[in-house]
């Protein structure tokens, strides 16, 4: 069965702060993993696909990094705006298989 | 382009009232799918389809049924609505081709209490 865990569950930060969440997954070999950001009382925002192992994506603060086994969203410099709740979702190789998603990790940047 | 629009977005249904969430979608993605969430849980999937005429089932399809007449529309049936069924539901579409999807976009999210 595809699982995918993402740590911490919740992050404080100061704004400033650099910091990393975690995704890690088993998956009967990977198609893709995606990363989402959501705002509360709003649907899911894609940000990066990330399809083989070495592969990384960035965009302002953000980078994603992919291993076989997990991936890294490393904020760097973080500002109260980037508040939200990140979701790591994954997609398996065979068949039609649709999107397994983790949990999310819930991320509060104060000024 | 409105992307992906689901309504009503907010709804109170009493035990054992039947109800449909409505999901459409502008983009010609042939793949969407229905997912709920949980307060602190992420999103676990009800039910999706890969084209017109094709539905499969999901993790927590209990409940739950869905038709998908065209590229655009994929409504989700409540029938006999449970306390259990409380939560936000996400609808989503993608474009798959050869088994590898692109990203998936979401609709606003239709909240949803059952009293």
């Amino acid at each position: 069965e595809d699982q995918v865990t993402q740590s911490p569950e919740a992050l404080r930060l100061q704004e400033g702060e650099s910091s990393s969440l975690n995704c890690s997954y088993t998956v009967s070999g990977l198609r893709g993993l995606f990363w989402y950001r959501q705002d509360p009382g709003k649907g899911p925002e894609f940000l990066f696909t990330l399809y083989s192992a070495g592969e990384e994506k960035e965009k302002e603060r953000l980078k994603a990094t992919l291993t076989k086994k997990e991936s890294f969203l490393h904020i760097t410099a973080p500002k109260p705006e980037d508040s939200a709740t990140y979701l790591c979702a994954v997609q398996a190789r065979s068949g039609n298989t649709p999107l397994v998603f983790g949990k999310g990790t819930r991320l509060s940047v104060i000024a | 382009n409105a992307g992906v629009t689901q309504t009503p977005k907010f709804r109170i249904l009493k035990i054992g009232q039947s109800m449909t969430l409505q999901c459409a979608q502008d983009m010609n993605h042939n793949y969407m799918y229905w997912y709920r969430q949980d307060p602190g849980m992420g999103l676990k999937l009800i039910y999706y389809s890969v084209g017109a005429g094709i539905t499969d089932k999901g993790e927590v399809p209990n409940g739950y049924n869905v038709s998908r007449s065209t590229t655009e529309d994929f409504p989700l049936r409540l029938e006999l609505a449970a306390p259990s069924q409380t939560s936000v539901y996400f609808c989503a579409s993608s474009y798959g081709y050869r088994g590898k999807n692109t990203e998936a976009f979401f609709g606003q999210g239709t909240r949803l209490t059952v009293v």
